[in-house]
């Protein structure tokens, strides 16, 4: 099986940097996503990281590490319509499928 | 353009009855997926087909029923079966391999 743990909230001040872990535990390991989810709306992409290392989009960077089984993605410079929840997300090989944790609610404020 | 469609956006269905949640994508994709998710929750994987005519239960299946007879359209049916159906419902597909989600907007399904 596999299992997925992400902090439930945090709450962050405008313009400040943020830093959302993620630990799993999978078998067949084959890639790592985080998406951003608005309250009633779907889920879009923001990362993807397969290998070790820092991957750096804009505000948005993400960082994986195999052997540890973690990531974290770190959002710089927060906006107020950063407010959302992150999702973690493992792609695991074999079954073709992503296993998602519960979702961080992050919080900006003023 | 290409996507995924959901409908409808909102759902409301009396205990007892049976209820079909529609996805039609044309991005030509293979996999598609249904996940459900409750407030404050992550989504959890209800069915999964890879190719048309096939298809998987995921971690939730109990209560729900879903056909691929064409690439393009994956219908998910909740069941009476289903007791607690009261929830936020994604469609998603995949193109294979580790290109990650599409999603649709998502259904809300409500009983009352």
């Amino acid at each position: 099986g596999q299992n997925i743990d992400q902090p439930t909230e945090m709450t962050a001040t405008e313009g400040a940097i943020v830093q959302i872990n993620c630990t799993y535990q999978t078998s067949g390991f084959n890639g790592l996503f985080w998406y951003q989810q608005h309250a009633g709306e779907a889920p879009t992409f923001l990362s993807y990281n397969v290998l070790d290392g820092l991957e750096e989009k804009g505000r948005f960077s993400s960082f994986l590490s195999r052997s540890k089984g973690y990531s974290y993605l770190l959002l710089k410079e927060l906006q107020m319509k950063d407010s959302a929840s992150y999702l973690c997300a493992v792609w695991s090989r074999g079954g073709n499928k992503l296993t998602f944790g519960t979702g961080t609610q992050l919080k900006v404020e003023l | 353009d290409g996507g995924i469609t959901q409908s409808p956006k909102y759902l409301f269905r009396k205990e007892g009855q049976n209820v079909t949640l529609s996805c039609e994508q044309n991005l030509n994709h293979d996999a598609m997926y249904w996940y459900r998710q409750d407030p404050g929750q992550g989504l959890r994987l209800i069915y999964y087909s890879q190719i048309v005519n096939d298809f998987q239960k995921g971690d939730i299946a109990e209560g729900y029923s879903v056909s691929r007879e064409k690439k393009e359209s994956f219908p998910l049916t909740v069941t009476s079966a289903q007791k607690n159906p009261t929830a936020f419902y994604l469609c998603a597909s995949n193109r294979g391999g580790d290109y990650g989600y599409t999603f649709g907007s998502g259904t809300r399904l409500t009983v009352v």
